[in-house]
């Protein structure tokens, strides 16, 4: 089955710099890759997805790649902000029919330093 | 802004007994979900369900869980007898239709002891 692959699982940044998470899958039939931010209490919330017919999608501070032949994916936040702190997960899916499950990553768990 | 409301927010049972996590997905939402994670592991996709029937379920949804849509507004989960590593977080999602956006609940924590 699918397994997706989330790296680094802690990462600490000044605000205002750039942070990257960097996520790998394994089945060639995942096409939904979206973009989850946890805060503490709270369950997932979507930042951002990206589909497999598109390489790259971007929202004001946030982007995220798709490499389809190399079966990685990765989100980018830039001048980062302290409320940028948070768990983020990456999952992929095989969307269709009547399923859309998601594979989840490990998590990142990222600290924006004021 | 509409939300996937979970209830209890901690439920603490004994090993052995059943439980029963709720959800109210939003409300026209057609596509629902169990997650659950473990502390300090990954969120693990435990079983989908659409048109009143399980459509995909995963290895650990063995025959001690199972899931109910009883009355068009409630998605139950239910551990039919509760084990030690059965204590996790469990998220409920749900999707509507011809989006692929889930949305989640802020999760129930269950600790069996």
């Amino acid at each position: 089955g699918e397994n997706v692959e989330q790296h680094p699982s802690t990462l600490s940044v000044q605000e205002g710099d750039s942070a990257v998470i960097k996520c790998t899958y394994s089945d060639s039939a995942s096409n939904y890759f979206p973009w989850y931010k946890q805060e503490l209490g709270k369950g997932p919330q979507l930042i951002i997805d990206i589909r497999s017919n598109v390489g790259e999608k971007k929202d004001q501070r946030i982007a995220v790649t798709l490499n389809k032949t190399a079966k990685h994916f990765s989100l980018h936040i830039t001048e980062t902000q302290p409320e940028d702190s948070a768990v983020y997960f990456c999952a992929a899916s095989p969307f269709s029919g009547n399923t859309g499950k998601l594979i989840f990553g490990q998590g990142t768990t990222l600290q924006v330093k004021p | 802004e509409p939300e996937v409301t979970q209830t209890p927010s901690h439920q603490v049972t004994q090993m052995g007994q059943e439980v029963i996590l709720r959800c109210v997905p939003i409300s026209n939402h057609l596509y629902f979900y169990w997650y659950r994670q473990i502390l300090g592991q990954k969120v693990e996709f435990l079983v989908s369900f659409y048109n009143n029937e399980i459509s995909e379920k995963s290895e650990i949804f063995d025959d001690q869980f199972s899931v109910e849509r009883p009355d068009g507004s409630n998605f139950t989960l239910k551990i039919r007898s509760t084990k030690l590593e059965d204590s996790a977080m469990y998220f409920c999602a749900s999707r509507g239709p011809l989006t692929t956006e889930a949305f989640f609940g802020q999760g129930t924590r269950l600790t069996v002891v």
